[in-house]
């Protein structure tokens, strides 16, 4: 059964700082891993969406990478700002299933951004 | 621009009673999906569809009931609610080709006393 791991669950830095998030995965047969961003009380905005056969996505300030063949993804924000103090959560679709399961989640980084 | 519409967002039910939450897209999506999210346990797939007339288990079915008459809509029944279904709910939707992106509602927070 694959397994989504995010660390560190939570995370306090100065605004400013450029951070990363990591994301791992036990079984690297998915489809894609998404990104997504949850503020309290709030739904799941999408930030990023890495296709299997692709590196890297890039939208602003935010940069995801993917290593498929050892289960790793990261998420890059650079110039951190307190705008930016959210839940962070990561997601893959694992091939199993032909995709119908949909995404399987990790428990989220909880990010705070000092002003 | 509404994407994907779920209410209502917070509701209050007292053990044993039914209800159900609803959930609208207007993306024209053939797959849509409900999950649980509850502390410290991340999002579970409760029930998804990959189009109308078609609905299928996911990882925490039990106590809930689905069905997909229309593209547009896809609700989640609640037969007889038990505190333990307190939790909050998200819809998503999707084209069905795997590799599309999931959108998603902006939840529903349901408390059962």
């Amino acid at each position: 059964k694959q397994e989504v791991t995010q660390i560190p669950a939570a995370l306090s830095v100065p605004e400013g700082e450029n951070l990363v998030l990591n994301c791992s995965f036990t079984d690297s047969a998915i489809y894609n891993l998404q990104w997504f961003r949850q503020d309290p009380g709030k739904g799941l905005t999408s930030l990023l969406l890495i296709q299997s056969s692709q590196r890297e996505q890039t939208s602003g300030r935010l940069n995801a990478s993917l290593d498929k063949s050892s289960g790793r993804s990261t998420l890059y924000i650079a110039a951190s700002q307190p705008g930016d103090s959210a839940t962070y959560l990561c997601a893959v679709r694992p091939v199993r299933g032909g995709g119908a399961d949909g995404l399987t989640f990790g428990k989220g980084t909880h990010l705070i951004i000092q002003p | 621009n509404a994407g994907v519409t779920q209410t209502p967002k917070f509701q209050v039910l007292k053990t044993g009673q039914s209800m159900t939450l609803q959930c609208a897209q207007d993306m024209n999506h053939e797959y849509m999906s409900w999950y649980r999210q509850d502390p410290g346990m991340g999002l579970r797939l409760i029930h998804y569809s990959v189009g109308a007339g078609i609905t299928d288990q996911g990882e925490v079915p039990n106590g809930y009931n689905v069905s997909r008459s229309t593209t547009e809509d896809f609700p989640l029944r609640l037969l007889s609610a038990a505190p333990s279904q307190t939790s909050v709910y998200f819809c998503a939707s999707s084209y069905r080709q795997v590799r599309q992106p999931q959108h998603f509602g902006d939840g529903t927070r349901l408390s059962i006393l």
